[in-house]
């Protein structure tokens, strides 16, 4: 079974730091590009990086850009979100998902994993 | 303020259709494929439509999807109270370098 399970969320002061990971089972890891997407409570999708298959190329949403860094261990089938200078406004809950090989599809998620910032 | 439009809410009676509609630009819906997600309440979102219109294996023929221009729409036919969600459109966005959703559709079933 194809399965993706996020981790690392949890309760961080503003202006902290928080890694997320992401780890895959039942799929080829190294041969996806990956996406992080957020949700705030009771808010819509907010997409906010994508990593190449390799690891060579990365976006950000203008949101994020500086303050996160997305990255992937392919031999460890994981990817990260590093997360810094927090905002009560990237309180979310972080789904990382798997970008189809032929299309910008995301056909696979995880369950997400709730990030709070709060003093 | 999300960069592709849709309307926050739709609804219909089991049986009926339902359209949502998704509205973007050239740099996004006018050079690139739409996508739609359906979350249900407390869930991951799951792909429903991919490239405008090819459902995924498993979703039901009752949902389709089609693209003009800058705009895409969503439709349910054959509505039941299973299909109450959230349903996002999305695209990637040429001028952001980056994945662009729409606010999201909450439809009701009557």
């Amino acid at each position: 079974e194809v399965q993706l399970v996020e981790s690392g969320g949890g309760l961080v002061q503003p202006g902290g730091s928080l890694r997320l990971s992401c780890a895959a089972s039942g799929l080829t890891f190294s041969r996806y590009r990956m996406h992080w997407v957020r949700q705030a409570p009771g808010k819509g999708l907010v997409w906010v990086s994508r990593i190449k298959s390799d690891g060579s190329s990365t976006s950000y949403a203008d949101s994020v850009k500086g303050r996160f860094t997305i990255s992937r261990d392919n031999a460890k089938n994981t990817l990260y979100l590093q997360m810094s200078s927090l905002r009560a406004e990237d309180t979310a809950a972080y789904f990382c998902a798997r970008e189809m090989a032929t299309s910008y599809a995301l056909d696979i998620w995880g369950r997400g994993t709730m990030v709070t910032v709060s003093s | 303020q999300s960069v592709l439009t849709q309307p926050p809410s739709a609804s219909g009676t089991p049986g009926q259709r339902v359209t949502i509609s998704c509205s973007g630009s050239s740099s996004n819906i006018g050079a690139n494929s739409v996508y739609w997600y359906q979350q249900l309440p407390e869930t991951a979102p799951k792909l429903l439509i991919y490239v405008n219109d090819q459902r995924p294996s498993g979703v039901p023929d009752r949902f389709s999807g089609s693209k003009s221009g800058t705009s895409a729409s969503l439709a349910i036919s054959g509505l039941q109270s299973e299909d109450e969600a959230d349903y996002y459109c999305s695209a990637w966005d040429d001028s952001l370098n980056g994945y662009v959703f729409g606010a999201g559709t909450e439809v009701t079933v009557l």
